[in-house]
């Protein structure tokens, strides 16, 4: 499985941007680029995940590098209730359905 | 709709007990995943059902560990007998057609004495 490197926490205040980078260099070619997030005490929660291109939902938006080897994910209004783990995650090809989760980034957010 | 339920959310036995936990995927969902999240780490995948069928069972230890999907809803995994190494959360997860959009229930806190 490509490998990605995640910084292992970060801070923002409320209502402010965030954007949590990812490296990812080994990606291949046929790899979506995916984000969950896991709250305190709760399973991770599904938030983005993209190919090539940009992405946007209600959540948040990805913005993926034109060589696919970083990634950011932005939220563009911090709120106390995003304070989670973010995880960046490869997959796809050869390991269809499998998501294998790192350490991920522990985002504290102050009010 | 209603989401991924587990239970019983919270457990604790003796070492070299069986335990058992139980998980109803949301509605529709034909995959059905249960991982193993070990304190201040990521979840890892135990086994992958696709409706009956376990697709994916390479990470799940076979000499304690068993699973089964019964009628390709419900689920229950089990550990017989558990070891204190076991303490840990797990969880299980569903999807529909993107095996890549899963959907978490809460999680089981298993704690071995």
């Amino acid at each position: 499985d490509a490998k990605t490197t995640q910084p292992n926490s970060m801070e923002s205040n409320e209502e402010e941007p965030v954007h949590l980078p990812c490296n990812h260099s080994t990606i291949s070619g046929t790899d979506y680029i995916h984000w969950y997030r896991q709250l305190p005490s709760q399973g991770p929660e599904y938030v983005i995940h993209g190919l090539t291109s940009n992405v946007n939902n209600r959540m948040a938006s990805l913005a993926i590098a034109e060589d696919r080897k970083s990634s950011t994910l932005i939220l563009h209004r911090a709120t106390l209730r995003d304070a989670a783990v973010y995880y960046c995650i490869l997959a796809g090809g050869t390991s269809y359905g499998k998501l294998t989760f790192g350490q991920g980034t522990i985002l504290t957010v102050h009010p | 709709e209603a989401g991924v339920v587990q239970s019983p959310r919270y457990k604790i036995i003796e070492k070299k007990q069986p335990v058992a936990f139980w998980c109803n995927p949301i509605s529709g969902h034909n995959t059905l995943y249960w991982y193993l999240q070990n304190l201040g780490q990521g979840p890892e995948l135990l086994i992958r059902y696709e409706n009956e069928e376990a697709v994916d069972d390479s990470q799940l230890p076979k000499d304690r560990f068993s699973a089964e999907r019964l009628k390709g809803v419900d689920s229950t995994l089990k550990i017989q007998p558990a070891e204190l190494g076991d303490s840990a959360v797990y969880l299980c997860a569903s999807s529909r057609s993107d095996p890549y959009e899963q959907y978490f229930g809460p999680g089981t806190r298993l704690t071995v004495t």
